[in-house]
């Protein structure tokens, strides 16, 4: 069965700082990777994907992250962090070989940013 | 993408109780998916729901508990049985949309006093 770890239940970047949230997954197909964030009281928003191709992908808000296959990583950086950048932030896989099938989640990591 | 509501967005209720969250999707779609957040924690499935045949549940999950409906392909609905103050979470139906994106609805936060 697919897993996610996220290392850190807690990260704390002052504003400006690099934001570096780790995500390893464990699969030995490598599957669709997915950062999820949410915000307080809210539901989840998706940050950016990978599928295939090009394995930096860039997300809203300027996020991006980095699939590593032989690190099984898919960690999720900022250059510079923004106070409203404060959330949750979730990493999730999906089985790459079978379609509508549910999301993995790892445990979240909360982002705080301090001024 | 798929637009997604839930009704409703939150409720207190008493224990022993029952309630019953809706999903609307605003296009068809053959899967939905139920998932529990507990306070603080991550994301967790409840069950798959499939229209026409009945709903997979996951580990821990029994239907007695949460039964769910799948009357067309626009439309779920998840029931909380029996409520106990452990129920107390978040609950959130997703669908899938191509790609292989999971777009979630708003959640409904559900506190059992």
């Amino acid at each position: 069965a697919q897993s996610v770890t996220q290392l850190g239940s807690h990260v704390s970047v002052s504003e400006g700082a690099l934001v570096l949230l780790r995500c390893n997954y464990s699969s030995s197909v490598p599957p669709y990777l997915f950062w999820y964030v949410q915000y307080p009281n809210q539901g989840l928003q998706l940050l950016l994907k990978y599928t295939t191709g090009a394995t930096l992908v860039k997300g809203i808000n300027g996020f991006e992250a980095e699939f590593k296959k032989s690190e099984t990583s898919f960690h999720l950086t900022k250059p510079s962090a923004h106070m409203s950048d404060a959330a949750e932030y979730f990493c999730a896989v999906s089985d790459r070989w079978r379609g509508n099938t549910p999301l993995v989640f790892g445990k979240g990591t909360r982002l705080s940013v301090i001024a | 993408s798929a637009v997604i509501s839930q009704k409703p967005s939150r409720d207190i209720c008493q224990r022993g109780t029952s309630l019953t969250i809706q999903c609307q999707v605003d296009s068809q779609v053959t899967m939905m998916f139920w998932y529990r957040q507990q306070p603080g924690q991550s994301l967790t499935l409840i069950a798959t729901a499939n229209q026409g045949s009945e709903a997979t549940y996951e580990s821990g999950f029994v239907i007695d508990k949460f039964p769910i409906s799948r009357p067309n392909l626009t439309f779920s609905t998840l029931t909380v049985s029996n409520m106990s103050p452990e129920d107390s979470s978040i609950y959130l139906c997703s669908v899938e949309e191509g790609g292989h994106e999971q777009f979630f609805g708003p959640g409904t936060r559900l506190t059992v006093l």
